[in-house]
């Protein structure tokens, strides 16, 4: 079973419009977290926003806010106010529960952002 | 801002041949990974690496590979005898253990 589902391959918003990438995830632990990075078509990865599992409020970081939903496992990256300079691929990924020496993330398929002018 | 570097950007190489991939981690960080993206696909995990030793490996890490952190300062990836399927971004992550892995911008590896 696939622990992080990225169901939008590809996405197109008008400028200035809010978008909702979805991601849901699934995890046995009770103690994990999950990220969203951005990756240009450069090619590096940029991390956008983090969400701890036992973090009660929604994570913000400028524009973006993650939408966490721990009952249906859900953590959807929001990005308001859409500038042509997010056109980019998205990506969910999630750290479950920390071993000692190894926080490795599984990552999702990713979404492929297009903001059109 | 402190960041993670790799070089070579982009490395050609024949099949069969040895590749060394070189990563610098942000200083005070304890703990290093790699991972691998094949063009168009998603970003896999690759090896985990602390205290001067694998922490854990993926099932893609097998005896081809190799980690080290020769000096302190570098943490590298051989790849002993390359094939076609090696081609990839290769990335190198560091973090001090916070929350945030800090990624380098990637070594762009094509295998004739």
């Amino acid at each position: 079973a696939q622990k992080i589902t990225q169901t939008q391959p590809g996405m197109f918003v008008q400028e200035k419009e809010a978008v909702t990438l979805d991601c849901t995830y699934d995890t046995s632990d009770q103690s994990y977290g999950l990220f969203w990075y951005k990756q240009p078509s450069s090619g590096e990865m940029i991390f956008l926003i983090y969400q701890g599992s036992y973090d009660e409020q929604n994570a913000t970081e400028g524009r973006y806010s993650l939408n966490f939903q721990k009952a249906r496992k859900s953590a959807n990256l929001v990005i308001s106010a859409s500038q042509l300079g997010d056109s980019a691929m998205y990506f969910c990924a999630m750290r479950e529960s920390v071993l000692f020496g190894n926080e490795k993330l599984t990552f999702g398929t990713g979404t492929r952002l297009t903001i059109i002018p | 801002e402190p960041e993670v570097t790799q070089t070579p950007s982009h490395q050609v190489t024949q099949m069969g041949q040895e590749v060394i991939l070189r990563c610098v981690p942000i200083s005070n960080h304890l703990y290093f990974y790699w991972y691998r993206q094949i063009l168009g696909q998603k970003v896999e995990f690759l090896v985990s690496f602390y205290n001067n030793e694998i922490s854990e490996k993926s099932e893609i890490f097998d005896d081809q590979f190799s980690v080290e952190r020769p000096d302190g300062s570098n943490f590298t990836l051989k790849i002993r005898s390359t094939k076609l399927e090696d081609s990839a971004m290769y990335f190198c992550a560091s973090t001090e253990g916070t929350y945030e892995q800090y990624f380098g911008p990637g070594t762009r590896l094509t295998v004739t």
